[in-house]
């Protein structure tokens, strides 16, 4: 049962253009969400999260999106840069309990110089 | 630079074998979580340890054990390794709450 989905293994875009990365969770009651990005042979480094009170929230060429009835959060990446390449987690944890995350399943992304 | 360190980086060890990776915690966090990452899949959640005791725990079998110690650093034991335990694991340290977790850099086990 896989509670938080990224359809897309991989995206390529070109050095300068925005980038999408979508991932979708089934369970109303995370309350939390982050973006992790990880290069190989290191471990996930936390890039922005978003409370579910929310439905928008920046740090510089990062802004991940909310939309809370449709269950789906996005990052925005804008400029992207060939450094941007990795692998994206999306994660979702509930306030509730063991506050552990439950990850998807990674996308690649690819920026072309 | 996050402040989490795990050891050994690299392991390989027999089917049937035990294991015991160690995380160090960043200053200031009291909980420790761990996570088992396979080959393109995402991070897996095991347990998680919050001021010494476990606080949490995944679907692993309990071959999957652990350990958190006064100063909050951490240890996971696999006993009876099976070759699909073959993976990277993950050790994350945080304040407890649902903020950001801090990984380390896993430790790639390897069984054969």
């Amino acid at each position: 049962d896989q509670q938080v989905k990224q359809n897309s293994p991989s995206l390529s875009v070109q050095e300068g253009r925005i980038s999408i990365l979508n991932c979708d969770y089934t369970n109303s009651m995370f309350d939390y969400f982050l973006w992790y990005k990880k290069y190989p042979a290191e471990g996930p480094t936390f890039l922005i999260s978003i409370s579910s009170i929310k439905d928008k929230n920046e740090d510089g060429r990062f802004t991940v999106f909310l939309n809370k009835s449709a269950k789906h959060l996005s990052l925005h990446i804008v400029p992207s840069q060939p450094g941007d390449s990795a692998v994206y987690f999306c994660a979702a944890s509930s306030a509730s309990g063991t506050y552990k995350y439950i990850f998807g399943t990674g996308t690649r992304l690819k920026v072309l110089a | 630079e996050t402040g989490v360190t795990q050891s050994p980086t690299h392991l390989i060890k027999t089917r049937g074998q035990q294991v015991t990776l160690r995380c160090s915690s960043q200053s200031g966090h009291n909980t420790v979580s761990w996570y088992q990452q396979a080959l393109g899949q995402g991070p897996q959640f095991i347990f998680q340890y919050y001021r010494e005791e476990e606080n949490g725990r995944g679907n692993f079998p309990p071959r999957f054990s652990g350990l958190q110690f006064p100063n909050y650093s951490s240890e996971l034991n696999v006993n009876a390794l099976e070759l699909d335990d073959s993976a990277l694991y993950l050790c994350a340290s945080s304040t407890g709450r649902p903020t950001e977790a801090f990984f380390g850099q896993g430790t790639r086990l390897t069984v054969v």
